[in-house]
Formats: structure tokens, sequence, C-alpha cells
């Protein structure tokens, strides 16, 4: 079993819709909880970070981590053609750095159809 | 992608050459990362560093070697480059103080080995 699950899409979905996008882990350890968005030919930036559970707001974008069931998602309101990009679930034990650090999904490809 | 970069961006190369990969950063960050992301598999990582001299290995860090002599400067080296290392690197960095991993990557570099 891997340790992150996401699924990889593509996720189509038009103009104005809310998405929601998702991850599973396994590793209770797991405490800090990120979300990346990555535009074809760039790096990976970060978009969203949350500590715990809880939910995060910023913007049109929420965080929601649910620990007991260990799923985080990511929604995203009134979405835009501009929003199309790949995301990526990323979650770590610890807060320092180093090898122990970001286990990442694989990433949902994410189309907004205008 | 502010505060690293990569070169090259691009580099066609041949089987069983050495090629090196170079990452700087203007941020004065204390962890840099060299991750590789090819499609079914995502972002693994080959080598990190925790300070200048200080490096060690990741998930796939067979074929490649490290170095960084100046804190600003993380270069990673293909021995002898073999068609499997075709990939899309990318170079990030973090500080490592307790921010549980936040990672900043760069714009990456395409590596085609014929």
């Amino acid at each position: 079993q891997k340790e992150v699950e996401q699924d990889p899409g593509p996720l189509s979905v038009p103009e104005g819709a809310i998405v929601s996008l998702n991850c599973t882990y396994s590793n209770s350890a797991f405490q800090y909880f990120m979300w990346y968005r990555q535009y074809s030919r760039k790096g990976p930036e970060l978009l969203m970070y949350t500590y715990s559970s809880g939910n995060k707001e910023d913007g049109r974008f929420t965080a929601q981590v649910d620990k007991s069931s260990k799923y985080i998602s990511l929604f995203i309101r009134d979405s835009q053609p501009s929003d199309s990009a790949t995301y990526l679930c990323a979650m770590s034990a610890g807060s320092g750095g180093g090898a122990d650090g970001l286990t990442f999904g694989k990433g949902t490809h994410l189309i907004i159809q205008p | 992608d502010a505060g690293i970069t990569q070169s090259p961006r691009h580099k066609v190369t041949e089987t069983g050459t050495p090629v090196t990969l170079r990452c700087h950063q203007t941020e004065n960050h204390r962890y840099m990362y060299w991750y590789r992301q090819d499609p079914g598999h995502g972002l693994r990582l080959i080598h990190y560093s925790y300070g200048v001299k200080d490096t060690d290995k990741g998930e796939v860090s067979d074929g490649y070697s490290v170095s960084r002599s100046k804190t600003e400067d993380f270069l990673l080296t293909l021995e002898s480059a073999t068609s499997s290392q075709t990939s899309v690197y990318f170079c990030a960095i973090s500080d490592g103080r307790g921010s549980g991993e936040k990672l900043f990557f760069g714009s990456g570099t395409q590596l085609s080995v014929l």
C-alpha cells in the first residue's frame, strides 16, 4: 500500500464549478499537510499549508484535514481556467528538513473548461 | 520560482556521458533537495543537503552524486547517464526551521539521455 494515494485524473469540470481534490494516507504520524499546484513545464508551487486537523481558507481555496480518517481535501470555489494544473498533496511527520520530510501524492490533473 | 535558479533548463546527452545539473539559491536556506519527476511515479527524492558539505541519500540515489561547497549552490551529477535517467529534475529548498517542510521548487531541468 502506498503511503499517499491520489487519483491522477484527469478531472474536467466547467468554469465556475466547485472542485474537490482528495488524498488518503496511511501514516498516522503525518501532521503537516500541504497542497502544491504545478503548471505545465513549471515547478510545483506551495498553495496551501495546514498543521494537524481542521480547515484553512485562502481566497477561493479551502484545505481540509481529517486525521481520524487519514483524508485531506482541497476545495476550489468558482473555478477558473487559470486553475487548470496538476495538484499534488504532500505531507510530513516532522517539522524539520531532510529525507524524512515530504511525502508526495502523484498529483491530480485538473482541467477547467471555459 | 523566485530565488531558485536551475541550469541548464534543457539538456540532451548520450548514454555513458557524465552530466552535471546546477541549482543556485539566493534565499540562504539551509536545506536543498534534488527530486526527479516521472509519469506514474510522481516526485522522488534523489539526494538532499542540510548544510555545506553535508549531504545524504534519498529514495532513488543510485547513479547520482551531489556536492554542496557553498550555501547557495547544490550540484547533481549523473556519473554515467543512462536512458532510465531521462526525466525532469527539480531542485527545492527549505529553511527546515520547524516549518513542516515547506519546500520551494525551481523551474526544473528537462534531461533526455539518448
